[in-house]
């Protein structure tokens, strides 16, 4: 299976701040995405990070509030911009397609507790 | 739009007792299912993923069926620890290659010593 870094693993941060979280896969993977799991609920996806070009966000989710990069197929950034306490959450990195693997089988980083106050 | 519920959404027994977890899901025409726990704060840990093609798939103690046409599946742990104690989550994704899943809303399970 693919090991997935991120970081940081939790932070505190004040309103309207921003806050860059990094995901690194030891492997090369097609695809990479970026979760939001608010307290106490599953899952929500919020964009798939493609290589070279810009993200494909699902919907409720914009480019200006959660700008992401992805330059190369083992590295990826979520950046959460102009916070509020509402983004408080554990976002989550995860990629498919690795070499060895099924493709749709998904694995997931440990997760960046983000409070905001 | 698929919709992916799981029951119940809590569960204690104690140490020693053989489980099932509930998975279903709304629209049938899926092309895997995946089973992840996840621990207080953390990220998620595979566990077990079925294709479509399949019924079940075994690891060690934990055996995931899958009935694609009544939409649901189980994951049934035997001879629980207090080690399983987590939130299980299940997925499922609609297409082959590479495509984006829907999570279910989780069980949280807590085995007393």
């Amino acid at each position: 299976s693919a090991v997935i870094s991120q970081k940081p693993s939790r932070d505190i941060c004040q309103r309207g701040t921003s806050l860059t979280i990094q995901c690194q896969v030891d492997s090369q993977v097609t695809m990479m995405f970026w979760y939001r799991q608010q307290p106490g609920q599953s899952l929500t996806l919020i964009a798939t990070a493609n290589q070279g070009s810009e993200a494909t966000y699902e919907s409720g989710f914009v480019i200006d509030k959660f700008p992401i990069s992805r330059p190369n197929l083992t590295f990826s950034t979520l950046t959460v911009s102009n916070m509020s306490p509402e983004d408080s959450s554990i976002y989550l990195c995860s990629s498919q397609g690795v070499s060895g693997r099924r493709d749709n089988e998904q694995f997931f980083g440990p997760g960046t507790r983000l409070t905001v106050l | 739009k698929q919709e992916v519920t799981q029951i119940p959404a809590a569960l204690s027994v104690p140490e020693g007792e053989n489980l099932v977890l509930n998975c279903s899901f709304t629209d049938s025409a899926i092309y895997n299912l995946q089973w992840f726990r996840q621990d207080p704060g953390k990220g998620l840990t595979s566990l077990l993923l079925i294709q479509s093609s399949q019924r079940e798939q075994t690891s060690g103690r934990l055996n995931a069926s899958l009935d694609k046409s009544s939409g649901r599946s189980t994951l049934y742990i035997a001879a629980s620890q207090p080690g399983d104690s987590a939130t299980y989550l299940c997925a499922v994704s609609k297409a082959g290659g590479y495509q984006k899943v829907t999570f279910g809303t989780g069980t949280k399970l807590q085995v007393i010593p």
